[in-house]
């Protein structure tokens, strides 16, 4: 069974500093998405990495995908109080998405 | 124009109780699915159900049943609840179960989640 691992779990920051968070597995991803949770709410899908060395940027959020497929990376500029939420990674298995743990992400203005 | 609804958002309720939630999707898909969130925000699949058909259960106690009477509707009835049952339950859904395949762009579409709280 494919385990995903996220790191760090928890990120607490001023508004405008810059961040990164990682997705690692033991074994290569047919394709990764990068989920975001708020308060309240349901993961909203931000981005779907397929290929290995791919880089797909969302306005401040950069994201990228490991050339070997076993990781990514998402990569947020100039954090917003509006930025703050859950951020999961989720990879496709035997027709289900399993996620990662999670990183929790608070900025403060 | 709510895309996936579950109902109600929050439940509250005694050991040993049973209780139901109910999700409706109107996106048209074929797939839904049941998630939980720990408290440690871990989301874990427990049930998948394809045009009424379940397809996966990943180990789930037996107290749990879903239920889906179309491919619109997937239901979730909880026996004997218990306190370790308290957490966040998401119902989901996808156009295919087999959109998880290498290139699948499509995302997973998400309900607001059933806060579930066992007492």
């Amino acid at each position: 069974t494919q385990l995903l691992e996220q790191s760090p779990q928890f990120l607490s920051i001023q508004e405008g500093e810059n961040l990164t968070v990682y997705c690692n597995s033991s074994s290569v991803f047919s394709s990764l998405q990068w989920y975001r949770q708020e308060p309240g709410e349901g993961p909203v899908l931000l981005v779907t990495v397929v290929t290995g060395g791919e880089v797909k940027k969302l306005k401040r959020l950069t994201f990228q995908f490991g050339d070997a497929r076993k990781d990514s990376s998402l990569h947020i500029t100039a954090a917003q109080p509006g930025d703050t939420g859950l951020y999961l990674c989720g990879s496709g298995n035997t027709g289900k998405l399993i996620f990662g743990q999670g990183t929790t992400l608070q900025v403060k203005p | 124009d709510t895309a996936v609804s579950q109902t109600p958002k929050y439940l509250v309720t005694q050991m040993g109780n049973d209780k139901s939630i109910k999700c409706e999707q109107n996106l048209g898909h074929d797939t839904m699915y049941w998630y939980k969130q720990d408290s440690k925000k871990f989301l874990k699949i427990m049930f998948s159900y394809n045009n009424k058909e379940l397809i996966i259960n990943e180990t789930v106690p037996n107290r749990f049943s879903p239920k889906s009477p179309d491919k619109a509707h997937l239901n979730l009835h909880i026996n004997s609840l218990e306190l370790g049952d308290s957490a966040v339950y998401f119902c989901a859904s996808s156009p295919s179960q087999s959109i998880w395949r290498q290139g699948s762009t499509t995302p997973l579409h998400f309900g607001n989640g059933t806060r579930l709280t066992v007492t």
